[in-house]
Order: C-alpha cells, then structure tokens, then sequence
C-alpha cells in the first residue's frame, strides 16, 4: 500500500496570507490526524476527523481548520498567518479513530514557513 | 496535560543500553511509542494497554506502570539505527480524545 501522502512539502507564505495544506491518508484508513511540530515542542494536536466528521480538536484557535472528503483525504487550512505558524504539519492516519489501540502512520509532512 | 518524557536527550555508544521514561500526572488507558528520524516521519515502535496488553515491533521493549502512570521505553544494545527522537504519546483513561504527546528524547548513537 502506498503511505500518507501530503502536499506540499514545502510553503513559503507571508503575515496575512492563507494556506491550505493536503493530506492523502493510506487506502482504507477513515481516521486522519493533524499535528504541528516545531523544535523543543513535540507533537502538539490539531484534531482529528473520522468519516468525514471532526472527532477532536486540540487548543489552536479558530484561524486553524480542517475538513476531511468522502474519500478520506483531508484538507487543513490556517488563515492570517503568523510568524509563529512556522513549523512541519504532520498528518497521520490510522484505520479507525481515537487511536487508543491504533497505531498512527505519519506522513512527511509539510514544512510552513511565514515571513 | 501534555506527558513529561525523560531525559530530554542522551548520548550513547554503540552496544550501550539506554532507557526513555515517560510519565503522566492524570491515570492513563494507553502509552504509545514513536521514533522520529531526523528529516523523516515519525514511525511507530509500541503501544501498551492498561491490563498488560501490548503491540508493537518485537525489538522493542517497553513497560507500563498503570500506577505511577509512568511507562517506560528500553533501548538494549544500542545501534546507529537507533538514533532519533522518541516520543511518547498518552491516552487518558475514560477520554475519546487523542492522543497527547511528550515533547520527546534526543537519542544519538555513536560508533
């Protein structure tokens, strides 16, 4: 199976601006997971979107947003950019939500830079 | 909230054993591990359940104390492969959240 796909990989974006990232989780995986990690921080949550329904959302305000298609792939958004948006966008998806017995398969991950 | 993982790094020479905690100050249901190679993807190595029960990579070898709320990551007889971040992500007893990761362990291995 092909892994988690996301696009771009890179972004280079200005204050203000928008940016829309995407994500193509692996076949028959429903779940898919947003993360921002930045250096000394670690993994820190977005939320997460099963069946096309927003499960979870984790302390990012509302400039940040998602939403997940009928088949499966998933769009993050984040408008007026801020310098401190600067970071990798991971995703990740997992055959079913919540991840409690779930292990999660990362993507590359896309690397957002807001001057 | 967020687990506290300890050390925040460690230098190792090859053959040498290390261990990579992971604690929690709220009762937990699950403990899962992560490497994360430099440039790279984080990757799955394990996840333990409350009760014992666990999965993962066979090389691998973990503990979880249910009590102390602490796990624990066991890196015996170490190799150059096995230099990265390790990340430990927690998911709370009785929550339909998501998981909550540390801030993750720096680990390098030397010839």
């Amino acid at each position: 199976k092909a892994g988690v796909t996301q696009t771009p990989r890179y972004l280079i974006k200005t204050r203000g601006q928008q940016v829309t990232l995407s994500c193509s989780p692996i076949s028959g995986h429903r779940s898919v997971s947003w993360y921002q990690q930045t250096p000394g921080q670690g993994l820190q949550f977005l939320f997460e979107y099963f069946s096309e329904t927003q499960r979870n959302k984790g302390n990012f305000p509302g400039r940040f947003s998602g939403r997940q298609f009928s088949n499966s792939r998933s769009e993050m958004n984040v408008s007026t950019l801020e310098l401190g948006d600067s970071a990798l966008y991971l995703c990740a998806s997992s055959e079913q939500a919540g991840g409690t017995y779930n292990e999660q398969f990362f993507g590359p991950g896309t690397r957002l830079t807001v001057l | 909230q967020q687990p506290v993982q300890s050390p925040q790094a460690v230098i190792l020479r090859e053959g040498e054993d290390a261990v990579i905690n992971c604690s929690s100050s709220k009762a937990l249901y699950s403990v899962h591990w992560y490497r994360q190679k430099h440039g790279e993807a984080p990757v799955f190595l394990m996840i333990l359940l409350k009760g014992g029960e666990q999965k993962g990579h066979e090389k691998i070898s973990a503990s979880f104390n249910e009590k102390k709320q602490q796990s624990s990551l066991y890196l015996t007889a170490s190799q150059l492969s096995y230099s990265g971040t390790y990340f430990c992500g927690t998911h709370r007893e009785g929550s339909q959240g998501n998981l909550i990761f540390g801030k993750g362990t720096k680990l390098s291995v030397k010839p």
